[in-house]
């Protein structure tokens, strides 16, 4: 198993362009979300997933699409890139079981620099 | 609602010598905690997880934490520290609302003296 994957590693955008960032996983996971990190902030919650064609917004939304046609592939969209959009972000799926205690797997990371 | 707080942002420790990385949490209900490592350049991977059996939890790589309800805490500690300790961690807790989602702290940057 690759367990999750991200591409690209990291990205550098101008003010306005827009991109996609690639997930994917092959655990079967119901669960996918995705994550920011920002220094001295932790990780926050941006868009999850509990099933293909189903999406949800976590704590920070603004600016970010998402999409699950698959069960596989949850990507990321910034429509148009702004400088406070500089983060790493990581994808995470899981199990979808009730109780809340499913371990989530993370993904490497996408670095992201919008000059 | 639900919130951790990590209460030291940078631990240093000497190699050998004991860990110890405080967490609170606020939760309305009994809680799912976790507990994450991140080395540098690296993503996300789990140490240890609480849910709701035995309150001392036991991880990977000799590290362990005990939930205390009375004292809202779950603490991560190790007897010996060793070099390949130095990371971030990130103490977590599970809400439920629809679907499992995570809360985490701020961090806590380990550093490991030789």
């Amino acid at each position: 198993n690759a367990g999750v994957t991200q591409t690209p590693k990291f990205q550098v955008l101008k003010t306005g362009q827009s991109m996609t960032l690639q997930c994917a996983q092959d655990m079967n996971h119901e669960y996918m979300s995705w994550y920011r990190q920002d220094p001295g902030m932790g990780l926050r919650l941006i868009h999850y997933s509990v099933g293909a064609g189903i999406t949800d917004q976590g704590e920070v939304p603004n600016g970010y699409n998402v999409s699950r046609s698959t069960t596989e592939d949850f990507p990321l969209r910034l429509l148009s890139a702004a400088p406070s959009q500089t983060s790493v972000y990581f994808c995470a799926s899981s199990r979808l079981l009730a109780g809340g205690q499913e371990t989530q797997y993370f993904g490497p990371g996408t670095r992201l620099l919008v000059l | 609602a639900q919130s951790v707080t990590q209460l030291d942002s940078h631990v240093s420790v000497s190699e050998g010598t004991p860990v110890l990385l405080r967490c609170n949490y606020s939760s309305s209900y009994s809680p799912s905690l976790f507990w994450y490592v991140q080395h540098p350049n690296k993503g996300l991977q789990l140490l240890l997880k609480y849910t709701s059996a035995a309150t001392l939890v036991k991880g990977i790589n000799g590290f362990e934490a005990e939930f205390k309800k009375s004292e809202t805490s779950f603490h991560l500690t190790k007897p010996s520290a060793h070099m390949s300790d130095a990371a971030e961690y990130f103490c977590v807790v599970s809400v439920l609302a629809g679907a499992q989602k995570l809360v985490f702290g701020q961090g806590t940057r380990l550093t490991i003296n030789p």
